[in-house]
């Protein structure tokens, strides 16, 4: 039983277009994240969301939206995309807001091609 | 500005061989340290995390770290690598309290050689 799923796991899409990725977690944590991974493995913190509440918003371009519509998912709405969103998006959760609480719990990953 | 710092891209070792990342941090303090794997294809799984006492710490699938304070480091170890090793291994440091950011440095790739 998969504790935090994205979906789709790959995506290819054409500049312009407007696409989202969902993520699920079954942890029962009331926190979850999104990571952006670029092609040289380097991974960067986008947005944290704490009980819907959005906590961390990073300098991200506003074409990115995220959503919590619950404290279980988090998804995450790209508009107008460009050739540099091409990346991996991890979305992540742990329980709590402070790290000494414990861990973060990644997904696989959602791979995103721009064309 | 607050960073972790991964020196080496990319190491090769033969499976058996004795391994050592290396991780350095700049913080004005000592934040929390994390290592994480990715094999391929995959998610982060934590390996082992250090918040305060003891500086040398174990974690999952053999692996221990060891901080050193004097050298801003958190090195990774294993005294015998495995081919099932093969991964891209993460460090990461988050400080203070109230709202958290993970910080990763750039990553080491793994090769195992048989």
């Amino acid at each position: 039983d998969t504790a935090v799923s994205q979906t789709p796991k790959y995506l290819v899409t054409q500049m312009g277009n407007d696409k989202s990725i969902k993520c699920e977690q079954n942890l029962g944590h009331d926190t979850m994240y999104w990571y952006k991974q670029d092609s040289k493995k380097f991974l960067k913190i986008m947005f944290s969301y704490n009980n819907k509440e959005l906590i961390i918003n990073e300098t991200v371009p506003n074409r990115f939206s995220p959503k919590s519509p619950d404290k279980a998912h988090l998804n995450l709405h790209i508009n107008s995309l460009e050739l540099g969103d091409s990346a991996v998006y991890f979305c992540a959760s742990s329980q709590g807001t402070s790290m000494n609480t414990g861990e973060l719990f990644f997904g696989e990953g959602s791979r995103l091609t721009v064309l | 500005a607050q960073s972790v710092t991964q020196p080496d891209i990319h190491i090769t070792v033969s499976e058996g061989a004795s391994l050592e990342l290396r991780c350095n941090y700049s913080y004005g303090a000592t934040p929390y340290l994390f290592w994480y794997v990715q094999s391929p294809g995959q998610g982060l799984q934590l390996l082992l995390k250090y918040f305060s006492g003891d500086t040398l710490v174990q974690g999952i699938k053999g692996f221990e770290a060891e901080f050193k304070r004097s050298q801003s480091s958190f090195n990774l170890r294993k005294p015998s690598v495995h081919w099932s090793d093969a991964a891209e291994y993460f460090c990461a440091a988050i400080k203070g309290t109230g709202a958290q950011k993970l910080v990763f440095g750039q990553g080491t790739r793994l090769t195992i050689n048989p």
